[in-house]
């Protein structure tokens, strides 16, 4: 157990509207990460953290935004979620730059 | 954005068989990452690699970081019911902090 819980587990929402994911860690590691999942894709990059305020896109980070005001705590924000949007979201942390990932056990997010 | 290539993309063996998988880039990496996701989990971290030639054990599981730098394989040696699972692979560029992962590889156990 990483010691990382995200919330919702599930969430069933509408087109056009805001959507905010949250990932918690009790580990008081300073990277964190948001990955999506989706069927052969693989999991991809949305955006990351190195600290406290301090974020950087991903791959696939339009249509997201991110916030991150205490260690512990990193935020993923649909502003107007798509279906595009419907997936399966995971947080990550690591000690440091590059080093191993652990992830939570994910968000099943569905937009109709 | 970064291609990595894991093949097979599922396997169905029977118990007791050694099973082997591997994973291919384009660029060369750092660090390749193997993980083990159940259904409804996250990914589980299995094996860590750092350097090219590196062999690394986990129990019945071994990983190798490829000599090219542009390639890792994960065996698992005498599968049991409870190996059944999608293994990823995940490798890092030398610059960035970003990791690409595969697509999985779907493996299947028969008692």
């Amino acid at each position: 157990d990483a010691g990382i819980t995200q919330s919702p587990r599930h969430k069933v929402t509408e087109t056009g509207t805001p959507v905010t994911l949250r990932c918690h860690q009790t580990e008081n590691h300073r990277y964190m990460y948001w990955y999506r999942q989706d069927p052969g894709h693989g999991l991809r990059l949305i955006h990351y953290s190195y600290g406290v305020k301090d974020t950087d896109k991903g791959e696939v980070s339009d249509g997201y935004s991110v916030s991150r005001s205490k260690t512990e705590d990193f935020l993923l924000t649909l502003e107007s979620a798509t279906s595009s949007q419907t997936s399966v979201y995971f947080c990550a942390i690591s000690k440091g730059q590059g080093e191993k990932l652990f992830f939570g056990s994910g968000t099943q997010l569905s937009v109709l | 954005g970064q291609q990595l290539n894991q093949s097979p993309q599922s396997m169905f063996i029977q118990e007791g068989e050694d099973v082997s998988m591997n994973c291919t880039s384009s660029s060369i990496f750092n660090t390749w990452l193997w993980y083990k996701q159940d259904p409804g989990e996250g990914p589980v971290l299995l094996i860590a690699l750092y350097k090219a030639g590196e062999l690394t054990s986990n129990g019945r599981l071994t990983a190798q970081f490829g000599i090219t730098r542009k390639d890792s394989f994960l065996n698992i040696s005498a599968s049991i019911p409870s190996d059944v699972g999608i293994y990823f692979c995940a490798g890092r560029r030398r610059t960035g902090n970003q990791f690409y992962f595969g697509t999985g590889t779907s493996l299947t156990v028969i008692p």
